[in-house]
């Protein structure tokens, strides 16, 4: 079946650091990804759409020069989180639109900054 | 704009008994897909079941279904014979025409064995 794979699955970075969470599409090409964010107990809020080859739409509330996002290729999107500070610690969820299952889900990736 | 609306944040049900999840929704589409993901601890999103909109016929996957009630827009999710393994959050979820996606708040499921 379509996997998106997503790393890394924890990362604890100091305050004022960036880090990149990637998301790739292991056996199908996806146009269209989307980057979420979970706080603990709570649902999924999405936080982007990321189409290959143009820019990112961002929901509204979610700021776009610190959450960059870049989608290069049909197989990788990426969500660098830019000066993170300890109120970014979440979990970011991406997933990929299949049109014959609705969507795809990576593992998550838990972001602690300390 | 979508909402998803699920009332009960926590549900248990006794093993091998069944179990409904409520969800409800608001929309002005008339073209439209439903879901229900289950988020095991390891907080990986897993598909339980998905309703297209324009099917009467209410989705079923073994032990799960669906009671579909368009004009009420409800999308409620019956567990039958559960089992520990299903002890999860449950997410309702809707796609609209434009691919969007919105989740509800979740529902916790316990399974007492």
């Amino acid at each position: 079946g379509a996997v998106v794979s997503q790393h890394p699955s924890w990362v604890i970075c100091k305050s004022g650091t960036s880090v990149k969470i990637e998301c790739r599409s292991l056996d199908f090409q996806a146009t269209t990804m989307f980057w979420y964010r979970q706080f603990p107990k709570q649902s999924l809020m999405l936080m982007a759409t990321s189409n290959e080859g143009s820019k990112a739409t961002y929901e509204q509330g979610v700021e776009k020069d610190k959450f960059l996002i870049n989608h290069a290729s049909l197989t990788l999107s990426t969500l660098t989180v830019t000066s993170a500070h300890p109120e970014d610690s979440s979990f970011y969820i991406c997933s990929a639109l299949l049109r014959a299952y609705g969507y795809t889900f990576g593992s998550g990736t838990r972001l602690t900054v300390v | 704009a979508q909402t998803v609306t699920q009332s009960q944040p926590e549900m248990s049900v006794q093993e091998a008994e069944t179990v409904t999840l409520s969800c409800t929704y608001d929309t002005s589409e008339s073209d439209y897909y439903l879901f229900w993901y289950k988020q095991p601890p390891s907080r990986q999103m897993i598909l339980v079941i998905r309703q297209e909109a324009y099917k009467q016929q209410n989705a079923t996957e073994n032990r799960f279904s669906v009671n579909f009630q368009k004009a009420a827009k409800s999308f409620s999710l019956k567990i039958s014979d559960s089992q520990l393994g299903d002890a999860a959050m449950y997410f309702c979820a809707y796609r609209s025409g434009g691919n969007q996606f919105y989740f509800g708040t979740g529902t916790s499921l316990t399974v007492i064995p």
